[in-house]
């Protein structure tokens, strides 16, 4: 199993609050993903880091913002959450030159 | 359009029995396909990557196959068991950026019943 971690795994939260969500590897990838995925549909790209201090926007438009102050951890903010914020966001890290992407087991968001 | 389409969307067989799952895809430029298993709740796991050279692949009773020329692959999973029942997602990556961008298809959900 992969050494890639989210917390928290489940949060239900009311609207207007600021959530963080965490996610840190710890196989020394510098690559590093942040996937939002509604049930039954595919994973959709929001984030993605190539190292320290380099971050992008990925193809679905979120609210949400991240940082890559070290190599291990990739947090995602949202700064103001909304009902429809609610789904599930999925954390992954590839390493090297190699194809494997490694998947975080994910967080269950609910916004009420 | 670069797109990964799977087939079918749902499929329900007995403990024991073989499956087969597809995948079609039109992206381009082609890198490698990978298809992940995701248990209910969790994150996906790899279970094959097949690079343009590679036609067939296999993972224990898993064993994907790869028709680069009409863009297809399937993946075929032996003697079922209960463990087996999650969705099963295809994910296509071209080369035509840095990012190496993937592709997901929606997933087949596999429910094996006893």
């Amino acid at each position: 199993e992969a050494d890639i971690y989210q917390t928290p795994r489940y949060l239900v939260i009311g609207t207007g609050k600021k959530i963080t969500l965490e996610c840190s590897q710890t196989m020394g990838h510098d690559k590093m993903y942040w996937y939002q995925q509604d049930p039954g549909m595919e994973l959709h790209l929001i984030h993605y880091s190539y190292g320290v201090n380099s971050t992008e926007k990925g193809d679905l438009s979120s609210e949400s913002t991240v940082s890559r102050i070290r190599t291990e951890h990739f947090p995602l903010t949202l700064e103001s959450a909304r009902p429809s914020h609610t789904s599930q966001y999925l954390c992954a890290s590839t390493g090297g030159q190699g194809y494997e992407q490694y998947f975080g087991p994910g967080t269950r968001l609910t916004v009420t | 359009k670069n797109q990964v389409e799977q087939s079918p969307q749902s499929l329900i067989i007995l403990e024991g029995k073989n499956c087969t799952l597809q995948c079609n895809y039109t992206v381009s430029p082609f890198s490698n396909l990978r298809w992940y298993k995701q248990d209910t709740g969790r994150g996906p796991v790899s279970l094959t990557i097949m690079t343009f050279s590679e036609n067939t692949k296999s993972n224990g009773r898993y064993t994907a196959t790869l028709d680069a020329d009409t863009k297809q692959s399937s993946l075929h999973i032996t003697a079922s068991q209960l463990s087996d029942s999650a969705s099963y997602i295809c994910v296509v990556s071209d080369r035509g950026s840095t990012l190496g961008r993937l592709y997901f298809g929606r997933g087949t959900q596999l429910t094996v019943w006893p």
